[in-house]
């Protein structure tokens, strides 16, 4: 079975701060995804990437940065972290191109106060 | 770019009755669908796909989901749901080429009702 495993399931942080949120996936998967859900807006999209050292911005960028130095490690960062950034965070990833089916990880609850 | 509707935020139902989940979609290019399905305190897993050949497609637990493209929906259905069924349900969408991500609805929650 696919495994992502994101680092923290529950992470309490203070305005302002620098978080790093993990990702791991074990598949050898090329895209790599991560999202934000919020309660009545779904799931929406922050940054993807491809592959290494690739990224793309998604629909809900700012305010937030990625890494992916590795294969399968896929890291988000919150510069500086703002009460409005308090959310459940998805990582998800992909075989490429031929890939059509997404694995999430289990999610990563972030409050920020 | 590709988008998705659900219609319905919340669906209470009684166990043992059917229930429709409605999902529609847009996008200019060919695509392909996906209902997920995530229960509490966990991620989202995938629950069926529609990529292409027979527009009805079902799932292990008994939903089942049909591709309308005259209709751009993907509705999804069970004939008899479980009080293990409470869960929220995302429909999603990407066009079904290119290193394109996932587009998806603002969920539905299945209550069901002893």
């Amino acid at each position: 079975d696919v495994k992502v495993t994101q680092s923290s399931r529950y992470l309490v942080k203070r305005t302002g701060e620098k978080v790093f949120l993990e990702c791991v996936q074990d598949m050898d998967h090329e895209n790599m995804f991560w999202y934000r859900q919020d309660p009545g807006l779904g799931l929406r999209l922050i940054y993807f990437s491809y592959d290494v050292k690739m990224k793309e911005k998604g629909d809900i960028p700012e305010g937030y940065s990625v890494s992916r130095e590795k294969k399968e490690r896929f890291s988000l960062i919150l510069e500086s972290a703002s009460t409005n950034q308090t959310s459940m965070y998805l990582c998800a990833s992909r075989v490429g191109l031929s890939g059509n089916t997404i694995y999430f990880g289990e999610g990563s609850w972030l409050t920020v106060v | 770019a590709q988008s998705v509707t659900q219609l319905d935020s919340q669906v209470p139902v009684f166990e043992e009755a059917p229930v429709e989940l409605r999902c529609n979609y847009s996008s200019s290019v060919s695509v392909y669908l996906f209902w997920y399905v995530q229960y509490p305190n966990q991620g989202l897993q995938l629950l069926l796909k529609y990529l292409s050949g027979s527009t009805l497609v079902k799932s292990i637990n008994g939903f089942e989901a049909e591709f309308n493209k005259s209709q751009t929906s993907f509705h999804l259905r069970k004939p008899s749901v479980h009080i293990s069924d409470t869960a929220e349900y995302f429909c999603a969408v990407r066009a079904n080429s290119g290193n394109t991500p996932l587009v998806f609805g603002k969920g539905t929650r299945l209550s069901v009702i002893a």
